[in-house]
């Protein structure tokens, strides 16, 4: 069954630290990873997005990471800031029967960052 | 702004009512997604168009349907709404398929009464 686990389910650092959320994934066959940043009742928008041979890709403060053996990925904020609080979304791309992709959806980490 | 549109931003309607919410995809996006979002859950997958057709069908009630106009906007229809409904709907689009990005639209804040 594919399924997108994160964890932790939820975080509270305070400003200025960095931290680290967690991907694990059984998505099969795997196209690409996805991390989202989504904002309290606003539509999610993307950080990164990894292929199969893509092992580290930034964007700013955000460093994901992608190890494709061990079906894990991380993403790693630096330097937290007040308006990195959001929940942070990991999704993996399957390539379905049909030729296209079907996104799985993690339940997301909710970040807290503390002034 | 992400370029997909999505109207109305909020719905309010009574249990047993029938809802239309509209998605403007990004231009030239040819594909368009459909999603749900209960209180605090995460994203469930409801339905794949592209180009006018349906390509894959996630969690969808028989209750819900959509459709892609040759414009390529979207529709999704909900019927005999239930309070269980209630929900944030968003859509999303990306240019064709692959590994391609997909753009998320505000959301329509769909609430059952």
């Amino acid at each position: 069954k594919n399924q997108v686990e994160q964890s932790p389910q939820s975080l509270i650092i305070l400003e200025g630290k960095n931290c680290t959320l967690q991907c694990n994934y059984t998505v099969s066959p795997f196209s690409n990873l996805r991390w989202y940043k989504q904002d309290t009742g606003r539509g999610p928008v993307s950080l990164t997005i990894m292929t199969f041979s893509e092992n580290t890709k930034s964007n700013g403060r955000y460093t994901a990471t992608l190890d494709a053996d061990t079906k894990q990925s991380s993403l790693h904020i630096t330097a937290s800031q007040l308006s990195d609080s959001a929940s942070y979304i990991c999704v993996v791309s399957a390539r379905m029967n049909t030729g296209f992709q079907k996104l799985v959806f993690g339940t997301g980490t909710r970040l807290l960052v503390s002034p | 702004d992400s370029g997909v549109t999505q109207t109305p931003k909020h719905l309010i309607t009574a249990t047993g009512q029938r809802v239309t919410l509209r998605c403007s995809p990004r231009s030239g996006d040819l594909s368009v997604y459909w999603y749900q979002q209960s209180l605090d859950q995460g994203l469930q997958f409801l339905i794949q168009y592209y180009n006018g057709e349906e390509r894959a069908k996630g969690n969808i009630l028989e209750r819900f349907s959509a459709q892609q106009f040759p414009d390529l906007h979207s529709e999704l229809n909900l019927s005999s709404l239930e309070l269980g409904d209630s929900a944030l709907y968003f859509c999303a689009s990306s240019p064709a398929d692959g590994d391609t990005e997909a753009f998320f639209g505000q959301g329509t804040r769909l609430t059952v009464v």
